[in-house]
């Protein structure tokens, strides 16, 4: 089974102050990590992936995510949010032995103000 | 070029009836999902193809749903005898391939309501 946790419904945060978006996994063996980010009205988009190798990956509109292994984490991070980041993340995780089937967390709506 | 597509973007139906919804993928594009996400929640899967295939239809919530797929191109929804609980946004979305690390390339979603 997988499972993504994302603790915190709602993050607000002041334009100019760093982000951080939390996101813990359980999976069997290695993992395949995601984040998405969903605008009003609109899909989900792709912002990064954790594959193996480095475990800070960097990804779309200057956001970047940390792994940590032994803390089975995924927090997607921004050093300076702008009003324009506000939006509904989404985390998600596959096994590497799991083709297909994404778990998504339940998302947390983030909010920039200016 | 063109990204995943999905029509119609909203439908407002009244219980019982049946509806259709589809999705156009990536083309190129050989796996194809589709998720449920209700008010304030993630995103529920519900089936995937591999080509014209489903070999995991195991998170339809009922016999009233059902989906198609026409080769590697598009794919239909169908929800028969509609209920209210089944108003939501469904989500399409499609991959490169099934296997390896392909992030899933999401359409904009049909808004269903149920009256």
């Amino acid at each position: 089974a997988q499972s993504v946790a994302q603790p915190e419904d709602q993050v607000n945060v002041a334009e100019g102050n760093p982000l951080t978006v939390k996101c813990t996994y359980s999976v069997s063996g290695n993992p395949y990590l995601f984040w998405y980010v969903q605008y009003p009205n609109r899909g989900l988009q792709f912002l990064l992936k954790y594959i193996t190798g480095d475990n800070l990956v960097k990804g779309s509109y200057g956001f970047e995510a940390e792994f940590n292994k032994s803390q089975t984490s995924f927090h997607l991070k921004k050093p300076s949010a702008l009003v324009s980041d506000s939006a509904l993340y989404f985390c998600a995780v596959r096994a590497l032995s799991n083709d297909y089937k994404l778990s998504f967390g339940a998302g947390t709506t983030v909010t920039v103000r200016a | 070029g063109a990204g995943v597509s999905q029509s119609p973007s909203n439908k407002v139906t009244e219980k019982g009836k049946d509806v259709e919804l589809r999705c156009d993928p990536i083309s190129g594009h050989t796996a194809l999902y589709w998720y449920r996400q209700r008010l304030g929640q993630g995103l529920e899967f519900l089936i995937y193809f591999q080509g014209n295939s489903a070999p995991d239809k195991s998170g339809l919530p009922s016999d009233r749903f059902s989906a198609e797929r026409t080769g590697e191109s598009v794919s239909t929804l169908t929800i028969q005898r509609t209920q209210q609980e089944d108003s939501a946004v469904y989500l399409c979305a499609s991959s490169l391939r099934r296997t390896g690390p392909n992030e899933q390339f999401f359409g904009p979603g049909t808004r269903l309501t149920v009256l």
